[in-house]
């Protein structure tokens, strides 16, 4: 299974910081990834998919990128409703597989 | 409005079985693959697998594979899960989810646009 390592695993930010989140996939997908975010005891929420394309109604302060295996979330302005837990997931391959997420908490 | 309401759940033996159901409306569920995810709560989300529209393509997570199957009713708008062989790693909230999918050229992406809230499921003597 392709492995999905994500950093770093948790960050401290204030409201107006910007945010960067990253993915590196343990071999070549293309761009097929997508970047959920999740707070406690919901489900976990679409932002980017294709690496790069948002998510229809997710603010534009988020954005996704891609440089080889390398992906990344980048968040512009950080906002008090962004403090959550990212995941990116890897859908190139059988079976799909999640990173092991960035909890962001207020600094 | 999109909604996926999964039922089902609940607390079960080690060794036993379960079947999940997830209601769908607001959209044409024939038209769209459908996926289950679960969360042990804290812990990393797990894909468990997917169907395609009609049904006639199954994958599924190696964690599952060969105790797990994927349904559906198209025409009651419902997907299954059907658990056997439970063990307590199985223990965790299972999401329905709709894989909205998006296509660029030749290429296809999955697109994870809509959640269920998820039904819980432990397993334990």
């Amino acid at each position: 299974a392709i492995q999905m390592t994500q950093s770093p695993s948790s960050l401290s930010a204030s409201v107006g910081d910007r945010v960067t989140i990253t993915c590196r996939a343990s071999q070549g997908i293309r761009n097929d990834l997508g970047w959920y975010q999740q707070k406690p005891g919901r489900a976990p929420r679409l932002l980017i998919y294709a690496a790069s394309s948002l998510q229809s109604g997710v603010p534009s302060r988020f954005s996704g990128s891609a440089s080889g295996t390398d992906f990344t979330l980048t968040i512009s302005s950080l906002q008090p409703e962004d403090f959550a837990t990212y995941y990116c997931l890897q859908d190139y391959d059988y079976p799909l597989t999640f990173g092991g997420g960035t909890r962001v908490d207020v600094k | 409005e999109v909604q996926l309401v999964e039922s089902g759940g609940g607390l079960v033996q080690p060794g036993g079985s379960l079947r999940l159901s997830c209601a769908a409306s607001g959209f044409t569920f024939s038209s769209y693959w459908m996926s289950w995810v679960r969360q042990v709560p804290g812990k990393v989300p797990e894909w468990v697998g997917d169907i395609k529209e009609d049904g006639s393509e199954k994958n599924y997570g190696d964690s599952v594979k060969g105790r797990f199957i994927i349904s559906r009713d198209n025409a009651k708008n419902l997907l299954f899960l059907q658990m056997d062989s439970l063990t307590g790693e199985d223990t965790a909230v299972y999401y329905c989810v709709r894989d909205l999918g998006y296509c660029s050229g030749r290429i296809c992406y999955s697109v994870y646009d809509s959640w269920g809230r998820g039904t819980l499921v432990t397993v334990s003597s």
